[in-house]
């Protein structure tokens, strides 16, 4: 069954770093989300990427994020200079379709330790 | 303000213990409502989606239905392997295609 690819697993950063995160959506996906999860808080969107641009954006994501789809098949989540805040699972998601019918494939996620 | 609540918030059942998790929702205009099971230290894995008042979906022992103001999950005769924390997310038509996420509601089975 196709899967969302995340890496790295986990990584700890000093505050203050640039961290970035990869993942490899499904191949025939079109539209392309990151959402994080706080240690035992809900699931947060943070930005949907569709045709090579920014669709939407949380109040979340500001200027010290960023992402990119660099080829064919990566999609990355930039950090440019974390805070100890920014501690927390972030999730790459994939769908074939926007709107209602968006069913998200998820990957396992990247846990951030910001020290 | 769109918000998702879920109720409750832990659940304990003995195998084989029928239940039902909550899922109230507060939205400007429903587009779906999804369902998804998350096991930890993984990302949500997708179960259901239900777009209108009336709908129901079923597969295995889970069956989701949809009212006006609310989606339940029932459980029927659980099993250990269906333990994991259960999240109820919607899509509101002011939002894009953003979800919004409930906190989730962990389900423990034990046998």
């Amino acid at each position: 069954e196709p899967e969302v690819t995340q890496t790295p697993s986990h990584q700890v950063t000093q505050m203050g770093q640039e961290v970035i995160l990869r993942c490899v959506p499904i191949s025939n996906h079109l539209y392309f989300y990151w959402y994080r999860q706080i240690l035992g808080q809900k699931v947060e969107f943070l930005v949907s990427f569709y045709n090579n641009e920014i669709s939407e954006k949380s109040e979340i994501f500001d200027d010290q994020f960023s992402v990119e789809r660099p080829d064919g098949s990566n999609f990355t989540l930039k950090i440019r200079s974390t805070k100890l805040e920014d501690s927390a699972m972030y999730f790459c998601a994939s769908s074939e379709y926007p709107g209602g019918k968006n069913v998200l494939t998820f990957g396992a996620g990247s846990r951030l330790t910001v020290l | 303000e769109d918000q998702v609540t879920q109720s409750p918030e832990a659940l304990r059942l003995q195998e084989g213990e029928s239940s039902s998790l909550n899922c109230s929702y507060t939205v400007s205009g429903l587009r779906g409502l999804f369902w998804y099971r998350q096991d930890p230290g993984k990302g949500p894995e997708f179960l259901f989606t239900l777009y209108s008042a009336g709908e129901e979906k079923e597969k295995e022992r889970l069956k989701a239905t949809l009212t006006k103001k609310e989606s339940f999950l029932h459980i029927t005769a659980p099993k250990p392997e269906d333990s994991a924390t259960y999240l109820c997310a919607v899509q509101a038509e002011q939002a894009g295609t953003a979800l919004i996420f409930g906190k989730g509601t962990t389900l423990s089975v034990s046998s």
